[in-house]
């Protein structure tokens, strides 16, 4: 089954304590990003990645870091957690042949708190 | 500065009646729009895109438009159904890789 995994679900942290959020895509996809999602302000997007060693930022990617070391895998990297990165985040992929993101799948989410 | 802006507000209508959702923008030349479909506690759900260069767009129940002058896409779900309750995304493709996304309209369709 085509999808993108994201892991953990759920994961409640303190301030200050590294974390990773694994992201990974079994549909070859060369585009791959990571959006929060906050009440009211809809899904912002934090980085992107074009490629394999390729990443931008996109609007939000301050406290955030990514790396693209294989075209599957996607992990965002919270060197030092804030209470203020406490959301609901997403992991979404597109490739299927287009270069840029017209269909973009998402994982089900990571809840994030921060205390 | 750029906005798009979906209804905050949620809409409710009567089961068989047609919704119609709204996503309006500002300070953009989006080559497309997409359309996508969240339920509580899950990923958006990609529904539909429209291009720049196409006033309207079908698949099953449901049809978008897109009006590069008024700024404005309109989503229509014909014959809803209580399964259509969901919140609905608009998102913009900017250029780039870079995709924006709305707020959101959350839709609740009463039997």
């Amino acid at each position: 089954e085509a999808q993108v995994t994201q892991n953990p679900r759920y994961l409640i942290t303190v301030t200050g304590k590294k974390l990773t959020v694994t992201c990974s895509q079994n549909m070859n996809h060369e585009y791959m990003s990571w959006y929060r999602q906050d009440p009211g302000l809809g899904l912002r997007q934090i980085y992107y990645s074009m490629n394999v060693e390729v990443t931008d930022k996109g609007d939000v990617p301050e406290g955030y870091k990514v790396s693209r070391k294989e075209k599957r895998n996607f992990p965002l990297i919270l060197e030092s957690p804030s209470p203020n990165q406490t959301s609901l985040y997403f992991c979404a992929s597109s490739g299927e042949g287009d270069a840029t993101n017209e269909k973009l799948f998402f994982g089900s989410g990571t809840q994030l708190s921060v205390l | 500065s750029q906005k798009i802006e979906q209804n905050s507000e949620a809409l409710n209508i009567q089961e068989g009646k047609t919704a119609t959702l709204t996503c309006n923008y500002t300070n953009y030349s989006p080559a497309y729009l997409q359309w996508y479909r969240q339920d509580p506690g899950r990923g958006p759900v990609f529904l539909l895109l429209i291009r720049e260069n196409e006033k309207e767009k079908r698949k099953e129940r449901l049809k978008v438009t897109f009006d590069t002058t008024l700024k404005q896409s309109l989503f229509h779900i014909t014959a809803s159904q209580p399964a259509d309750s969901a919140t609905y995304l608009c998102a913009l493709h900017t250029g780039g890789f870079k995709t924006i996304f709305g707020a959101g309209t959350r839709l609740f369709v009463k039997a």
